[in-house]
């Protein structure tokens, strides 16, 4: 079956401490990842895509196909980073055009 | 320029009702997609254009759904005979091919 599993609904992180939000997959093709984020009362927007391997507000994401990971880590929190963060996966590469979305991991930083 | 937008933001509707909701793209962006999200859960896919052609439908969940663009633009997403369990926040995304989406804010339909 193909799923995204995002097993935290809810992580609670110090300012300034490491962050890892996890996200396994289970996909039968070559999936492309990504992790999105929505912060209070704003849209989902992208935060960042596994092919273009960049760092975007401090957060990087390493896909494991071993694994079948793709964890998103940040070294120091910040306050500004509470948000709800979505892991997805397309199959684009694969021939379909279906996103499957986890059910989300809710960031909090505590100051 | 503005962003995604769709109307309208919050719909209430008896069971049994039609409902239509419409998404307008960022200019120029062919991609687009509808997503089903249900309180505490993630985009759930409904379905997928590329200009008008509806390229993928699979995630529609019953014959009561019913999507369209017929001119590659503005796409109206359509329930028919609402149900309690069609209550969701329905989200359209659009781009410039099937890799970007920008997200538009959702409208949220509680059907009652």
């Amino acid at each position: 079956a193909q799923r995204v599993t995002q097993p935290e609904k809810l992580l609670s992180v110090f300012k300034g401490a490491p962050v890892e939000l996890k996200c396994n997959y289970s996909y039968s093709g070559s999936p492309e990842l990504f992790w999105y984020v929505q912060y209070s009362r704003q849209r989902l927007q992208l935060l960042l895509r596994h092919i273009s391997r960049e760092s975007i507000k401090g957060f990087t994401a390493d896909l494991n196909k071993g694994e079948t990971s793709f964890h998103l880590k940040k070294p120091f929190a910040q306050e500004e980073d509470s948000a709800m963060y979505y892991c997805a996966l397309s199959g684009s590469s694969s021939g379909t055009y279906k996103y499957i979305f986890g059910t989300g991991t809710r960031l909090k930083v505590l100051a | 320029g503005a962003g995604v937008s769709q109307s309208p933001r919050y719909k209430v509707a008896k069971r049994g009702q039609d409902v239509a909701l419409r998404c307008d793209p960022i200019s120029g962006h062919v991609s687009l997609f509808w997503y089903q999200q249900a309180l505490g859960q993630g985009p759930e896919f409904l379905t997928y254009f590329q200009n008008e052609a509806q390229l993928d439908k699979s995630g529609l969940p019953s014959d009561r759904f019913f999507a369209e663009r017929p001119e590659g633009s503005v796409s109206t997403l359509k329930i028919q005979r609402t149900q309690q369990e069609d209550s969701a926040v329905y989200l359209c995304a659009t781009g410039r091919d099937s890799e970007t989406q920008y997200f538009g804010p959702g409208t949220r339909l509680l059907v009652l």
